[in-house]
């Protein structure tokens, strides 16, 4: 089955640690996306990269680190710098950075 | 900064009311577009897009869209809305800018049809 796999679905962590979302897509799309969703918020761009080894800031990036080093992976860290990280996460790839995207089941991420 | 709006944040409808979605995006240049459909517990769904072309653009489940370049506006349509219809919509645009196209989303209309 093709298609973006994100994990975990829930995951909890201690406020000023580190937490590794992890994003996978066996669709052998180019372009990996990163969201970050909050209510009436709607979808806010954290990252993204068109290619292996190449990525942009999105509008919120601070607080947010990512890597590139293989095409079918795109994971996200969130840091302790970021000061709201609570929220739902979406992954998403697309064809070549220009066409719909498709997108995974999401992490949800709790801080305490 | 690029930007999409989204003017409404809730709409409630009766069943077989028509809707009407309004979508507006910051500035020109060569874009593409689309509206996707988050239903409950679901993850985001491609409803329609809109490349090049005939401007009225038309979707799954009776959704269309109309690309007015000149008012940078691509409103969601449907004549008859059903109960399953209840779901959160999004408008999303890619600016081709310097190679780098960045996939931005509006914040979402929050739709409840009720029976």
């Amino acid at each position: 089955d093709g298609g973006i796999t994100q994990s975990p679905k829930y995951l909890f962590r201690k406020e000023g640690q580190n937490v590794t979302l992890s994003c996978e897509q066996n669709l052998n799309h180019d372009a990996m996306y990163w969201y970050r969703q909050d209510p009436g918020q709607g979808l806010r761009l954290i990252y993204y990269s068109q290619i292996v080894n190449d990525f942009q800031k999105g509008d919120i990036a601070e607080g947010y680190s990512v890597s590139r080093e293989k095409k079918e992976s795109f994971p996200l860290t969130v840091t302790s710098a970021q000061k709201n990280p609570t929220a739902f996460y979406l992954c998403a790839s697309s064809i070549g950075g220009f066409t719909e995207a498709f997108f995974g089941q999401g992490t949800r991420l709790t801080v305490v | 900064a690029q930007s999409v709006s989204q003017h409404n944040h809730h709409v409630i409808l009766s069943e077989a009311a028509s809707l009407e979605l309004g979508c507006n995006y910051s500035y020109g240049g060569t874009v593409n577009l689309f509206w996707y459909v988050q239903y409950p517990g679901q993850h985001l769904q491609l409803l329609l897009k809109y490349f090049s072309g005939d401007p009225l653009v038309k979707g799954i489940k009776g959704f269309e869209a109309e690309f007015i370049k000149s008012k940078f506006s691509f409103n969601l349509r449907k004549p008859s809305v059903q109960w399953s219809d209840t779901a959160e919509y999004f408008c999303a645009v890619i600016w081709f800018s310097g190679g780098y196209n960045k996939l931005i989303f509006g914040a979402g209309t929050r739709l409840a049809v009720h029976p």
